[in-house]
């Protein structure tokens, strides 16, 4: 059973660069679309953007362009780097799959890794 | 950006109750409109995919639907495991944006 695992530093400072990490496990990484979604304290959940083997990547405009996506097929991970971060960036994230269930031509994120909380502060 | 204004933001209610959200999106986007619920300190969970369709173990007591661009979530009898934020999402063009999340708590 496919499941994912997000890693990083909980603690950054502001200006600095976020690094997370997504681990695969259950299947290949070669095989989807993944993504990551943050979500804000107390707050709604944000599409960051999403990535796939090949290294067709899409991210959310909002982002400012402070952020890129990575994939390392040899260890079954991939990867989210944002860029100059600031209070902002506070949130819980995400990694997902995306898949389109069925015959169906919706996206959808059906598998979730349990989040991890990055806290923006110097 | 397509905007998806979710009504309530929240509400109180009974078990047995029937419950209804609202989703209104910006342009026409069906049928790529997406529920997920989330219970406190939990992973969101997809409930439905493409307005009405079920995900795999998700109850009937679940359902979707839609009127122009207005999209639906319907618990028809509320169970005090759904006790939980419900968001909605629209996969129809990115950024992939999510409705501002409906609290349903006990009345």
């Amino acid at each position: 059973q496919l499941q994912l695992q997000e890693s990083g530093p909980g603690l950054v400072k502001p200006s600095e660069t976020l690094t997370l990490t997504c681990s695969v496990s259950g299947d290949s990484v070669s095989n989807y679309y993944w993504s990551w979604i943050r979500q804000s304290p107390g707050k709604g959940l944000e599409w960051i953007g999403f990535i796939y083997y090949t290294g067709s990547t899409k991210y959310n405009p909002s982002l400012g362009g402070r952020v890129t996506t990575s994939l390392d097929t040899s260890k079954n991970h991939f990867f989210l780097t944002l860029n100059s971060v600031t209070a902002a960036d506070t949130a819980v994230y995400y990694c997902a799959r995306r898949i389109q269930p069925g015959s169906s031509p919706v996206f959808v994120f059906d598998i979730w890794g349990q989040g991890t909380l990055v806290t923006v502060s110097s | 950006d397509i905007q998806m204004t979710q009504s309530p933001s929240s509400l109180s209610a009974s078990v047995g109750d029937r419950v209804t959200i609202t989703c209104r999106a910006s342009q026409n986007i069906s049928p790529f409109v997406n529920w997920y619920q989330q219970k406190p300190g939990k992973v969101p969970r997809l409930l439905i995919f493409s307005i009405s369709r079920l995900q795999s173990g998700v109850p009937s007591r679940f359902s979707g639907s839609e009127s122009g661009t207005d999209f639906s979530l319907i618990i028809s009898s509320l169970q005090p495991e759904d006790f939980a934020t419900y968001y909605c999402q629209q996969t129809y063009t990115t950024p992939w944006t999510f409705g501002q999340g409906t609290r349903v708590d006990i009345k």
